[in-house]
C-alpha cells in the first residue's frame, strides 16, 4: 500500500521568502504525481502534473521536482505572497487511483 | 481546462433522512469518477470508484448501503448518504479525468460540507 508523507505539516514565513514543501512516498511504482493547493473549506486545485518520466515541471513561480529512486517530490513556490496562503496537497497517482499526503499549511505573513 | 462541479457546497440534514450530492463533468465525457471523504486536517480518503453504466467500486470498509453512488451518464455522478447519523457528517469531494487531456491530471470538484445534525 502506498504512504504518502508530507513534512513540514504547517509551515509560516514573512512574505517573499522562497517555500520548499516536501512530499515522500513509499512505492517508487508510480505513473504521475500531482500537487494541489486548497483553501479552507473549499475543493483541490490543482498546480502541477509531473508525469513519470519527467523529473520537474515549472509554472510561473511554481516548480516541482520528482526524483522516484528516492520515492521523493519537493515544491518549490518563489517569492512568496500573502495570497499563497493554503493547504498544499501532493497526490501518487497509481494506474487510477491517488493516495494523498496529510498536506503541509502554509501561512505567508504580509 | 477539465472542469468539475458539484453540489452542494454545504447542506445540513437531519439524522435518519438521505442526502445526494452530485458531481459534473462540465466540458468533457468521464466514464469514471472518484468520490472522496476528508476529515478536519486530515488527508483525503477514496471512498469509491465511480463507473457509468455499471456499478460502483468500492474501498475496503466503505459501506456501499449507505453511500450509494450512481453514474447514469457520461457527464454525471451522484453519491447518496442514506439514513444520515452525525458521524457521516464530513467534507465528501468528487474527482475526475479527462481522458482526452491525461496531461492536465485529476480534476477535482469544490466539495460538499454535509452536516448531520
Amino acid at each position: 500500500k502506498q504512504e504518502v508523507t508530507q513534512i513540514p505539516a504547517a509551515l509560516s514565513v514573512p512574505e517573499g521568502e522562497n517555500l520548499v514543501l516536501n512530499c515522500s512516498f513509499t512505492d517508487s511504482a508510480i505513473y504521475n504525481l500531482q500537487w494541489f493547493r486548497q483553501d479552507p473549506g473549499k475543493g483541490l486545485t490543482s498546480l502541477l502534473l509531473i508525469q513519470s518520466s519527467q523529473r520537474e515541471q515549472t509554472s510561473g513561480r511554481l516548480n516541482a521536482s520528482l526524483d522516484k529512486s528516492s520515492g521523493r517530490s519537493t515544491l518549490y513556490i518563489a517569492a512568496s505572497q500573502p495570497g499563497d496562503s493554503a493547504t498544499y496537497l501532493c497526490a501518487v497517482i497509481d494506474d487510477y487511483k491517488l493516495s494523498f499526503g496529510a498536506g503541509t499549511t502554509v501561512t505567508v505573513r504580509a | 481546462g477539465a472542469v468539475v462541479s458539484q453540489h452542494p457546497s454545504r447542506v445540513i440534514c437531519k439524522s435518519g433522512t438521505s442526502v445526494k450530492i452530485e458531481c459534473r463533468s462540465l466540458d468533457f465525457q468521464a466514464t469514471t469518477m472518484f468520490w472522496y471523504r476528508q476529515f478536519p486536517k486530515k488527508s483525503l480518503m477514496l471512498m469509491a470508484t465511480s463507473n457509468e453504466g455499471s456499478k460502483a467500486t468500492y474501498e475496503q470498509g466503505v459501506e456501499k448501503d449507505k453511500f450509494l453512488i450512481n453514474h447514469a451518464s457520461l457527464t454525471l455522478s451522484t453519491l447518496t448518504v442514506t439514513s444520515a447519523h452525525p458521524e457521516d457528517s464530513s467534507f465528501y469531494i468528487c474527482s475526475a479525468r479527462d481522458q482526452g487531456r491525461t496531461n492536465y491530471g485529476y480534476t477535482f470538484g469544490s466539495g460538499t460540507r454535509l452536516t448531520v445534525v
